[in-house]
């Protein structure tokens, strides 16, 4: 079965901090994405992949940088978190169709004091 | 926005009913996905319907697709409790998928 594991489940960091999100997935994707949830707003794309060394700006990518370093793992950094950045992430891994299935991690709950 | 509904619906209804959720997007596409996500999970696909079928079912959930209003609808028969999730519409353009703000079901025993 498809799996993608996130970690932390949980972080609190202080502003001004460095956060990294890490993400692992066992699927052999090609594709990687990070969403964060937010109450009223769905889930909304940060960055993604279209398989190692590559990275690309989603919908929301101020304030985040995204790392591909290989074909199963992607992380989020967050170089200087604010308050605002206090969010659930998730990290999805797909095959890149058209009608592709995304699969999930369980997310990370972030926030930032 | 490329949605037309923007805000987190919320429905609560008791078990057995049955329900329907829309939504609406704005650009061209030809997959539209259902994803369900229960408390402290990632969501999880559900059903997919293609731009050249009208109507998809899979056991208990019936999704339909009207390309022309570019619109999508999701239906649950004999609601059970363990339907309580959010569930987001999704649509594939310009090379991502993009979510909706959702509907939280509540279905109450």
């Amino acid at each position: 079965e498809a799996a993608v594991t996130q970690s932390p489940r949980n972080k609190v960091a202080v502003t001004g901090g460095k956060v990294t999100l890490s993400c692992n997935q066992t699927n052999n994707h090609n594709n990687m994405y990070w969403y964060r949830q937010d109450t009223g707003h769905g889930l909304r794309l940060i960055h993604y992949s279209y398989g190692a060394g590559s990275t690309e700006k989603g919908d929301i990518p101020d304030g985040y940088k995204a790392s591909r370093p290989s074909q199963e793992n992607f992380s989020l950094i967050l170089e200087l978190a604010t308050p605002s950045q206090t969010s659930v992430y998730f990290c999805a891994s797909g095959t890149g169709s058209s009608a592709e299935t995304l699969y999930f991690g369980s997310g990370t709950r972030l926030t930032v004091l | 926005s490329q949605w037309g509904e923007e805000n987190l619906q919320a429905l609560s209804i008791q078990e057995g009913e049955d329900v329907t959720m829309n939504c609406s997007y704005k650009t061209y596409t030809t997959v539209v996905q259902w994803y369900r996500q229960k408390s402290g999970k990632g969501p999880a696909l559900i059903i997919l319907i293609r731009s050249n079928e009208r109507e998809k079912r899979s056991g208990r959930l019936r999704a339909t697709l009207d390309t022309s209003s570019q619109s999508s609808s999701l239906s649950i028969t004999g609601t059970l409790a363990t339907d309580t999730a959010v569930y987001f519409c999704a649509f594939y353009g310009n090379e991502k998928i993009t979510f909706g703000a959702g509907t939280k079901l509540t279905i109450k025993p």
